[in-house]
């Protein structure tokens, strides 16, 4: 079974704090993926890595950093966390056509 | 840009059939996509369908691609309490086998029982 882990489930960061959420796959997939999710918008692509240290900007980058040091880990950076970053946060992996999604991060900024 | 639109929410009683709806912009995609997500859970692939195809069945669920409206629609059969989730559309957009998707807002899917 395919497996995308996330450090965290749900978070709490006050504002101005610098935030690492950390993905995990287990495939040696070489495309992986950071979203939020916010109710009425869907999925929003904030960055997104072809290969170790490659990282592509997404829609809505602004306010996030990555980094991808290893194949199989890809960390999304909050670097000064603001209120409106308060949101769900997706990690997928994938090869080819199908992606693969951790079950998420819950952050809320104060 | 690319952009992927759904209704927001659709409720139906269990035992009948649920109908999903989506539209899309980029002409060029070649796979479009449908994921549910269940409460807490990520995302997961339900099915997809090749752009050259303009039906696909498994089992209850039946996908029909209108290229020329770029229509997508997700038929599930005889919905169960069990399908209640977020259904979500999405399409790949880019040359190649990017892999990078663009998703719509999300139908919630309400089963009555």
């Amino acid at each position: 079974d395919v497996k995308v882990t996330q450090s965290s489930r749900y978070l709490v960061k006050r504002t101005g704090e610098k935030v690492f959420l950390e993905c995990v796959q287990d495939m040696d997939h070489e495309n992986m993926f950071w979203y939020r999710q916010d109710p009425g918008l869907g999925l929003r692509l904030i960055y997104f890595s072809y290969d170790v240290k490659m990282k592509e900007k997404g829609d809505i980058p602004e306010g996030y950093s990555v980094s991808r040091e290893k194949k199989e880990r890809f960390s999304l950076i909050l670097e000064s966390a603001s209120t409106n970053q308060t949101s769900m946060y997706l990690c997928a992996s994938g090869s080819g056509y199908e992606q693969y999604f951790g079950p998420g991060t819950r952050l809320t900024v104060t | 840009g690319e952009d992927v639109e759904q209704s927001l929410f659709l409720s139906v009683r269990e035992g009948d059939s649920s109908v999903i709806n989506c539209t899309y912009t980029d002409s060029s995609s070649t796979y479009l996509y449908w994921y549910k997500q269940e409460p807490g859970a990520g995302l997961q692939l339900l099915t997809y369908i090749f752009s050259n195809m303009d039906m696909k069945q498994d089992q209850r669920l039946t996908v029909l691609l209108n290229k020329k409206d770029k229509h997508l629609s997700l038929r599930i059969a005889d919905t169960q309490t069990g399908d209640s989730a977020i259904y979500f559309c999405a399409e790949e957009i880019g040359s190649g086998n990017t892999g990078k998707l663009i998703f719509g807002q999300g139908t919630t899917l309400q089963v009555k029982p």
